[in-house]
């Protein structure tokens, strides 16, 4: 079963414009959720954790339980924010779901 | 500590050959996973170890591929015979027992011919 979902595999934005990389996922307990980021030539990290509610390089993500959904937004994008970006889920057994990722770029 | 470290980073190989990928988890971690990346599919967990004990192999594609894990600093993943759809990039992750974070190698892109 699909456990994370990411409908976009393509987003290009224009940079200051704000961005919105959408995740939904289908989990029945109580989930923990992830935002990765892949730079090009760089290895997968964790961008953010939602048990955090940090803000990392701009970016932050809402846990919406009603709506199953933990997208991930950036008021103004930047060049450098231009990556691969996958939501994942950690289950019990600490097995991680991700998605199918979203190639983000930001256009000059 | 290197990090988690892969090798090697790129393998050409032929159909029908034989391939073995490398990791190094860092040291302390108990979780190792092995994981696929294509286009298609994004992110796919193909395996993963804890305490150099497979937990869970649902993700193995098909028979040909197998994993190992002989001691807490080694594991292997092999594809024999390979297939040309079989060509991705393979990452190693590895993670403590007390850490939310996984913490991924630098990957393998296989190419098969």
């Amino acid at each position: 079963a699909q456990r994370v979902t990411q409908p976009e595999k393509l987003l290009s934005v224009f940079k200051g414009a704000p961005v919105e990389l959408k995740c939904n996922y289908s989990y029945s307990g109580s989930p923990e959720l992830f935002w990765y980021v892949q730079y090009s030539r760089q290895r997968l990290q964790l961008l953010l954790r939602h048990i955090s509610r940090e803000s990392i390089k701009g970016f932050t993500a809402d846990l919406n339980k009603g709506e199953t959904s933990f997208h991930l937004k950036k008021p103004f994008a930047q060049e450098e924010d231009s990556a691969m970006y996958y939501c994942a889920l950690k289950a019990p057994g600490n097995q991680f779901y991700f998605g199918t990722g979203t190639s983000l770029t930001v256009i000059p | 500590d290197a990090g988690v470290i892969q090798s090697p980073r790129h393998e050409v190989t032929e159909m029908g050959q034989e391939v073995t990928l490398r990791c190094k988890p860092i040291s302390g971690h108990d979780y190792l996973f092995w994981y696929r990346q294509t286009m298609m599919r994004g992110l796919e967990l193909l395996i993963y170890f804890n305490n150099n004990v497979p937990i869970d192999d649902s993700g193995m594609p098909e028979d040909r591929f197998s994993a190992k894990m002989p001691n807490a600093s080694f594991s292997t993943l092999k594809i024999q015979p390979s297939e040309p759809r079989d060509s991705a990039v393979y990452f190693c992750a590895s993670r403590g027992l007390a850490d939310n974070e996984q913490f991924f190698g630098p990957g393998t892109r296989l190419t098969v011919l």
